[in-house]
């Protein structure tokens, strides 16, 4: 069985500094990875996505996130937080074949910036 | 692009309604998935749907039923509404396994 924590349900920031969201995983095979951003009354987007192509990977908006096998963490970074990435951040992992192909969530963490 | 539509944005029904969200997607996904979101739960899995008129329970599916009638709609269903399913509605699609799920907007569902 697969399984996603995300270590803290608020993070606060200053603008300008560095925005680190802690994801955690389990699975029993090797997992797909994505971080999903959430703006208020709306739903979940695709901020990017681990399929093992590189253990670092690039999204949208200057956000990237490294895949550890060693510490199973996919931890979601971005070097200067702006105002407009106050969002809720949802991590969620998936197995490959053999295991189940159904998302779990984590329980999402609300980043907070202030000016 | 792929588009998730969900008809409504806010919904607002009375105790003991019969009430149904649809969703519709535009990508040929096989599967399709209802989530309500709670704060501090994250999302939680009702029901999905790898195919039509196939359907699996998720994690909470108590007090909900879903249909799958063509490969595009994925409707859920309240058979009587109660105040504590006031909540976020999400639907998703997915193609495969290695691809992200695609989002609609949500329906903000309030039982008075």
């Amino acid at each position: 069985a697969q399984s996603v924590t995300q270590l803290g349900s608020h993070v606060s920031v200053s603008e300008g500094a560095l925005v680190l969201l802690r994801c955690n995983y389990s699975s029993s095979v090797p997992p797909y990875l994505f971080w999903y951003v959430q703006y208020p009354n709306q739903g979940l987007q695709l901020l990017l996505k681990y399929t093992s192509a590189a253990t670092l990977v690039k999204g949208i908006n200057g956000f990237e996130a490294e895949f550890k096998k060693s510490e199973t963490s996919f931890h979601l970074t971005k070097p200067s937080a702006h105002m407009s990435d106050a969002a809720e951040y949802f991590c969620a992992v998936s197995d490959r074949p053999g295991g189940s192909y159904i998302p779990t969530f984590g329980r999402g963490t609300s980043l907070i910036v202030h000016p | 692009d792929v588009k998730v539509t969900q008809s409504s944005r806010y919904l607002v029904k009375r105790t003991g309604e019969k009430v149904f969200l649809e969703c519709v997607q535009d990508m040929d996904h096989e599967n399709m998935f209802w989530y309500r979101q709670d704060p501090g739960l994250g999302l939680r899995l009702i029901y999905f749907s790898y195919d039509v008129k196939m359907k699996e329970k998720g994690d909470i599916p108590e007090g909900y039923s879903v249909s799958r009638e063509k490969k595009e709609r994925f409707s859920l269903i309240l058979e009587s509404a109660s105040t504590n399913q006031t909540s976020m509605y999400l639907c998703a699609s997915l193609g495969t396994a290695h691809q992200p799920q695609h989002f609609g907007d949500g329906t903000r569902l309030s039982i008075l």
